[in-house]
């Protein structure tokens, strides 16, 4: 039982590059989100998706892009990178139920630089 | 929209009981739960509380107050390891989606 894995770890991209970056969790939870956390501050949700096929904007969506073609899967795209997109990026699922609806399982992150 | 508040920085000796806050200010309230997150590493739940009242889980105990928009996480006996950064979240869109606040780094000394 992997939990939420994230694909890759890190990576370096030039301004205006693009790129996609993969979740994918095996314990079957309907809810999936993608955050940011920019040094010494919270995490800041970009999109989420409360089931397969279905997306939604969260408080930072801008420049990004996503998709949840599987409910194992959830990917977040950037299009054209910017420097202001570097960032750690977390990808987080979670079930249904009273104590799931608290509980967020979080990949271990991906390190994005833009140069 | 939600918006919380955080200590940024707490600092306690090994073995003794540290308190950090966290105040909010919500249009609608779902609960309130803690992140405990090493350095380098990814947020852990820790736990959360649904209702007024103290929820107890070993040496970590988590309290709200709906009335007062408060909450905090009491930890004991803290040991090395306990130093990370801890973040309180709010359910937020009809409890789909959460807010962080900005964390609190609690620094453990021998």
């Amino acid at each position: 039982n992997a939990g939420v894995t994230q694909t890759p770890k890190f990576r370096v991209l030039k301004t205006g590059q693009s790129m996609t970056l993969l979740c994918a969790q095996d314990m079957n939870h309907e809810y999936m989100y993608w955050y940011r956390q920019d040094p010494g501050m919270g995490l800041r949700l970009i999109h989420y998706s409360v089931g397969e096929g279905t997306t939604a904007k969260g408080e930072v969506p801008d420049g990004y892009n996503v998709s949840r073609l599987k409910k194992q899967n959830f990917l977040l795209g950037l299009e054209s990178a910017a420097p202001s997109q570097t960032s750690v990026y977390f990808c987080a699922s979670r079930g249904p139920g009273l104590l799931a609806a608290y509980e967020q399982y979080f990949g271990p992150g991906t390190r994005l630089t833009v140069t | 929209g939600q918006s919380l508040e955080q200590p940024s920085e707490v600092t306690a000796v090994e073995g003794a009981i540290v308190q950090i806050n966290c105040t909010y200010q919500t249009s609608g309230f779902y609960g309130l739960s803690w992140y405990q997150q090493h350095d380098g590493g990814a947020p852990t739940f820790l736990s959360y509380n649904a209702l007024d009242g103290l929820e107890e889980t070993g040496r970590f105990s988590s309290f709200l107050s709906r009335s007062d928009s408060y909450g905090y996480l009491l930890l004991q006996e803290l040991q090395m390891k306990d130093s990370a950064s801890y973040f309180c979240a709010v359910r937020d869109n009809y409890g789909q989606n959460f807010v962080f606040g900005p964390g609190t780094r609690l620094s453990v000394l021998p």
